[in-house]
């Protein structure tokens, strides 16, 4: 059973860097595409971006210019930085994997990031 | 970007009721498309998909249906757990996108 699990700070300062980094465990990092998404408090759900294990990445347009992604397959994880951060980035992000366009069937538990000076 | 659009948001219900949710895709998806459960403070969980396959240990109450750009998740009969918020989402294309959620509230 794979299982996810986010990490990085949960406090950012405005117009630095969010980085964070999801260990995939339980099972082999590949076949998955690995995604980024967010909900801000009580609202819906935002895709970030996805990353296969090749490196190939794909990410929502709306935040393509401050998003980068990367994966490790030495060491089980894929990683998010999303640059010059406000406070409209303040939300829980989570780390998910979709198989054969089959739906997120695995998540991690999500981290909550806070952007505030 | 594919627009995913959910009715009724909310949805007020009771205990027993059959209750129907539906996404709207903005252009065809054909069957890429998943349902997802989320309740307050915790983590999305895949319910169904591709329009109507069930994620492993999914109650049988819960059923999908439609095809291009009209969906509907079906709750059978309702139960005290099944009050939550449901997102539909696209497989189709990226970027990956989702239905602004329905809540399903008691009644």
């Amino acid at each position: 059973q794979v299982q996810l699990q986010e990490s990085g700070p949960g406090l950012v300062k405005p117009s630095e860097t969010l980085s964070l980094t999801c260990t995939v465990s339980g099972g082999s990092i590949s076949s998955y595409y690995w995604s980024w998404i967010r909900q801000p408090a009580g609202k819906g759900l935002e895709w970030i971006g996805r990353i296969y294990t090749s490196g190939t990445t794909n990410y929502n347009p709306s935040l393509k210019s401050r998003v980068t992604m990367s994966v490790d397959t030495s060491k089980n994880q894929f990683s998010l930085k999303l640059s010059s951060v406000t406070a409209a980035d303040t939300a829980v992000y989570y780390c998910a994997g979709e198989k054969s366009q089959r739906g997120m069937d695995v998540w991690g538990q999500g981290t909550t990031v806070t952007v505030s000076s | 970007d594919i627009q995913m659009t959910q009715s009724p948001s909310p949805l007020s219900a009771s205990v027993g009721d059959r209750v129907t949710i539906t996404c709207r895709a903005s252009q065809s998806i054909s069957d890429y498309l998943n349902w997802y459960q989320q309740k307050p403070g915790k983590v999305p969980k895949l319910l169904i998909y591709t329009v109507f396959s069930l994620q492993s240990g999914v109650p049988s109450r819960f059923s999908g249906s439609g095809s291009g750009t009209d969906f509907t998740l079906t709750i059978s009969s309702l139960q005290p757990e099944d009050f939550a918020t449901y997102y539909c989402q696209q497989s189709y294309s990226t970027p990956r996108t989702f239905g602004q959620g329905t809540k399903v509230e008691i009644k």
